[in-house]
């Protein structure tokens, strides 16, 4: 079955370091999401991706975040200068259409411990 | 935006039949997701309803109803792995088109032998 592959699977940054967690969408898919989720709470979301360019972001996606997918196949997602509060679970997302009415394929995450 | 409700925690035993259910109170409702998420693990994609009604999915079905603003995801026959936590989503069209849902914050199930 096709998946949504995230790398790494753990990172630890200090804070202030810039960090990049990449994915791989699946393949026929055209819409890309990455979300968080703070340990203990709900999944958030951060962004959506189309066409190659963001067609939605939340109040989280502020400056520091940045999104890119470089070539055909990996999507990723920059912190510029984590912070302590950056601290999460981040989950890439794909899905084949933008209504994703059979709901979004989501990777196994990067767990971000910023210290 | 959307209000979500769902239980905290709820507990049952393996074989037997339960009921999550979500709340949530939206101005342009679009759709409603159920996921599932085992502890450290990524959602996956459980059911979807948009119009009022049951559908069912094997051991699992979900109902909505619009009028009322609600859902239960329903779970039969439970097997100890069934216990995880149950997230309920919602999509609003009123905040100028999304088709991005909000999430809940989910109800931890637990499956007692």
């Amino acid at each position: 079955e096709p998946e949504v592959t995230q790398t790494p699977s753990h990172q630890v940054t200090q804070m202030g370091q810039e960090v990049i967690l990449r994915c791989v969408p699946i393949s026929n898919h055209l819409y890309f999401y990455w979300y968080r989720q703070i340990l203990g709470q709900k999944v958030e979301f951060l962004v959506s991706f189309y066409n190659n360019e963001i067609s939605e972001k939340s109040e989280i996606f502020d400056d520091q975040f940045s999104v890119e997918r470089p070539d055909g196949s990996n999507f990723t997602l920059k912190i510029r200068s984590t912070k302590l509060e950056d601290s999460a679970m981040y989950f890439c997302a794909s899905s084949e259409i933008g209504q994703a009415t059979y709901g979004y394929t989501f990777g196994s995450g990067t767990r971000l411990t910023v210290v | 935006g959307q209000n979500i409700d769902q239980p905290t925690e709820m507990t049952a035993t393996e074989g037997a039949i339960v009921q999550i259910n979500c709340t949530y109170q939206t101005s342009g409702f679009n759709g409603l997701f159920w996921y599932q998420q085992h502890a450290g693990e990524a959602p996956t994609f459980l059911s979807y309803n948009v119009l009022d009604g049951l559908e069912e999915k094997g051991r699992f079905s979900s109902f909505l109803s619009r009028s009322k603003g609600y859902s239960y995801l329903l779970l039969k026959e439970l097997q100890m792995k069934d216990s995880a936590s149950y997230l309920c989503a919602v999509r609003d069209r009123s905040s100028g088109g999304s088709y991005i849902p909000t999430f809940g914050r989910g109800t931890s199930l637990i499956v007692h032998p």
